[in-house]
């Protein structure tokens, strides 16, 4: 249970073009998603907090207009990275929290490799 | 600011042997306490959960939690090759939002 999946999970794209990444619970309603961004040998950034049916909440330093969130029913979320530049290249992460007793346990999914050429 | 803080590393262990990963945590109002492995090029891989004082064990893998120190450990017992990895510490604050270190690089030499 709590199977998390990304698509795509590689994408190259030029710069300037818009890329859309989406996260799925594909066993499981995720009441709140997070979206997490990692550069080479660094740790996980927390990029913002998505809940369903609401906008999220970007952390300090994320730029909202450029990394467009929707977190459209239980089981999905997007991350459009718009006007995508080569300092945007990044390795994408979702999670997802379910309900219940483990709520905040989080479940990643397999990441997305974004590379701006 | 809340802070999660682990061995930096790397750590190093032959195959067989007992891994110690540590962590320190800053907010005292944290109640849960999570170890994911993440393997070079993947995404985090939950190993253990923990909430109360003490240990709890899976399989291999140990996970020990002093609230009082503010710190957390996973032991992994009979250590292969395949762990090597990197282990990151969580410590979960309000919102469901997690507080991860920066991770600890262990291999383990066949």
């Amino acid at each position: 249970g709590a199977v998390v999946s990304q698509h795509p999970s590689r994408v190259i794209c030029k710069s300037g073009t818009s890329v859309k990444i989406e996260c799925r619970s594909l066993d499981f309603q995720a009441t709140t998603m997070f979206w997490y961004r990692q550069f080479p040998k660094q740790s996980l950034m927390l990029m913002a907090t998505s809940n369903e049916g609401s906008k999220a909440t970007y952390e300090q330093g994320v730029e909202k207009d450029k990394f467009l969130i929707n977190h459209a029913s239980l089981t999905l979320s997007t991350l459009t990275v718009t006007s995508a530049h080569p300092e945007d290249s990044s390795f994408y992460i979702c999670s997802a929290t379910t309900s219940g007793a483990d709520t905040d346990t989080q479940y990643f999914g397999p990441g997305t490799r974004l590379t701006v050429l | 600011q809340k802070e999660v803080e682990q061995n930096s590393g790397p750590l190093s262990v032959p195959e067989g042997a007992i891994a110690s990963l540590n962590c320190t945590y800053s907010d005292r109002g944290s109640q849960s306490f999570f170890w994911y492995r993440q393997y070079s090029g993947k995404s985090p891989e939950l190993i253990m959960s923990i909430y109360s004082n003490g240990d709890k064990e899976d399989g291999r893998f140990t996970a020990q939690l002093n609230k009082a120190s503010q710190y957390v450990s996973l032991l992994i017992r009979d250590s292969q090759p395949s762990d090597s990895a990197t282990y990151l510490c969580a410590g979960g604050g309000s919102n469901y939002k997690l507080t991860f270190g920066k991770g600890t690089l262990l291999t383990v030499n066949p």
